[in-house]
């Protein structure tokens, strides 16, 4: 694929309901970032993979939040029980290796609302 | 922990005009990365320019450019020739050496006037 990609773009949840996100990085990109855009803000970093492992987890916000990426590439982020405060755009963002200069590639997000 | 810090929330400029958003930092590192992403109502974060902090010299790309201070903590961009397409939130952003994680300002909204 040409870019990130991100499904559902919109998910309407009712509060306790789970919900999960999934996030198609680009082909061969080692790194993949997940982040939380609340209305009006900056995004804010959530959690980091280096092809299947888990390197960076620290940003999530509580032990609702849970994200994988079981075979280095598709990546899920679920949340459980959710709460009104989840409402944002959570978006993917990829690196094609490890080291931090390279460029990260945001997917458009998914706008998830919590009612 | 680093922080970034935009003290425009808003700013407007006309068409073929220059405008410059400012950005500075908080950081106790020698080594990092800057970077401004443009984010349109579109929300695909795109890369617009980036700067490495061992690099004295200033980035540039075409219409877009950064006055970089490291003693300041201070990062600018300066968008020359502004263009409708233009109009976007501007992000400033702070990357790691050691880690991983990109840390965003909380952004400026730039309108671009026909």
């Amino acid at each position: 694929g040409a870019g990130v990609s991100q499904s559902p773009r919109y998910k309407v949840a009712k509060r306790g309901q789970d919900v999960a996100l999934r996030c198609d990085p680009i082909s061969g990109h080692v790194s993949l970032f997940w982040y939380q855009q609340a209305l009006g803000q900056g995004p804010e970093f959530l959690t980091y993979f280096q092809n299947e492992a888990q390197l960076d987890k620290s940003g999530l916000p509580s032990d609702r939040f849970f994200a994988e990426r079981p075979e280095g590439s598709v990546s899920t982020l679920k949340i459980q029980r959710t709460q009104q405060e989840d409402s944002a755009v959570y978006l993917c963002a990829s690196r094609r290796y490890q080291g931090p200069s390279d460029t990260q590639y945001f997917g458009p997000g998914t706008r998830l609302t919590v009612l | 922990a680093q922080t970034v810090t935009q003290s425009q929330p808003e700013m407007s400029v006309q068409e073929a005009e220059t405008v410059t958003l400012s950005c500075t930092y908080d950081t106790s590192e020698s080594d990092y990365y800057l970077f401004w992403y443009k984010q349109p109502p579109s929300r695909q974060m795109i890369l617009v320019i980036r700067q490495e902090a061992y690099k004295q010299q200033n980035a540039t790309e075409n219409r877009f450019s950064v006055n970089f201070q490291k003693a300041a903590k201070s990062f600018s961009l300066k968008i020359s020739d502004s263009q409708l397409g233009d109009a976007a939130m501007y992000f400033c952003a702070y990357g790691e050496t050691s880690g991983s994680r990109l840390t965003f300002g909380e952004g400026t909204q730039l309108t671009v006037n026909p």
